[in-house]
């Protein structure tokens, strides 16, 4: 069974510093790999999306690396601001599921401060 | 990008009544939508995946006779919560995908329930 961890479980960083958020699965059998932010009480908001294929995507300032042989993604966020304050979610997609499930990591709650 | 409406945001009821929570794909049609369930701190947990016009197939320990799943038509999805007793109250989040949006998932604003 596929097991999603997410480390650390919270991290506070001031205003300008650079994030690494990390993420790893057990089983590398995987599809694709999703990053996600949701903000307190609030639905979830996709960042960014790695295919099985791919080794990094990335959006302004937000870059997401996979490995998958190792079982191991990394997001990073540079020159962090308040706004970046939320929860961030991995989530993996196996490569056999035919209706796309998707599996979630626990999350790193991010406070960064001014 | 895609649009996917929840319905109500958050909603409050005693113990014992039920409980409907709607998930509308507004610009696609959702082939297959997901209903997931967070508690505090929690991440999402997978509590069912709904093909349009067949059963919702649920996700182990999950009591398909209290969370009743209707994906009825390509754009609509309800999750009705059957007599609701505290310990159901939670965050109930929904997902839908279809062809249009690539079989990516996207999600819902979250329906907060709290059984008093």
């Amino acid at each position: 069974k596929q097991e999603v961890t997410q480390i650390p479980a919270a991290l506070s960083v001031p205003e300008g510093e650079n994030l690494v958020l990390n993420c790893s699965f057990t089983d590398s059998a995987i599809y694709n790999l999703q990053w996600f932010r949701q903000d307190p009480g609030k639905g979830l908001t996709s960042l960014l999306l790695i295919q099985s294929s791919q080794r990094e995507q990335t959006s302004g300032r937000l870059n997401a690396s996979l490995d998958k042989s190792s079982g191991r993604s990394t997001l990073y966020i540079a020159a962090s601001q308040p706004g970046d304050s939320a929860t961030y979610l991995c989530a993996v997609r196996h490569a056999t599921d035919s209706w796309g499930k998707l599996q979630f990591g626990a999350g790193t709650q991010v406070v960064v401060t001014p | 990008g895609a649009v996917v409406s929840q319905h109500p945001s958050r909603v409050i009821c005693k113990s014992g009544t039920s409980v409907k929570i709607e998930c509308r794909s507004l610009d696609f049609q959702a082939t297959t939508m997901f209903w997931y369930r967070q508690f505090p701190k929690q991440s999402l947990m997978l509590m069912a995946t709904s093909n349009e016009g067949s059963k919702a197939t649920y996700e182990q320990g999950v009591e398909k006779d209290k969370f009743l799943i209707n994906h009825a038509s390509l754009t609509l999805s309800t999750l009705t919560v059957t007599s609701a007793h505290p310990e159901d109250s939670s965050f109930y989040i929904c997902s839908a995908q279809g062809a249009g949006t690539k079989n990516i998932q996207y999600f819902g604003a979250g329906t907060r329930l709290s059984v008093l």
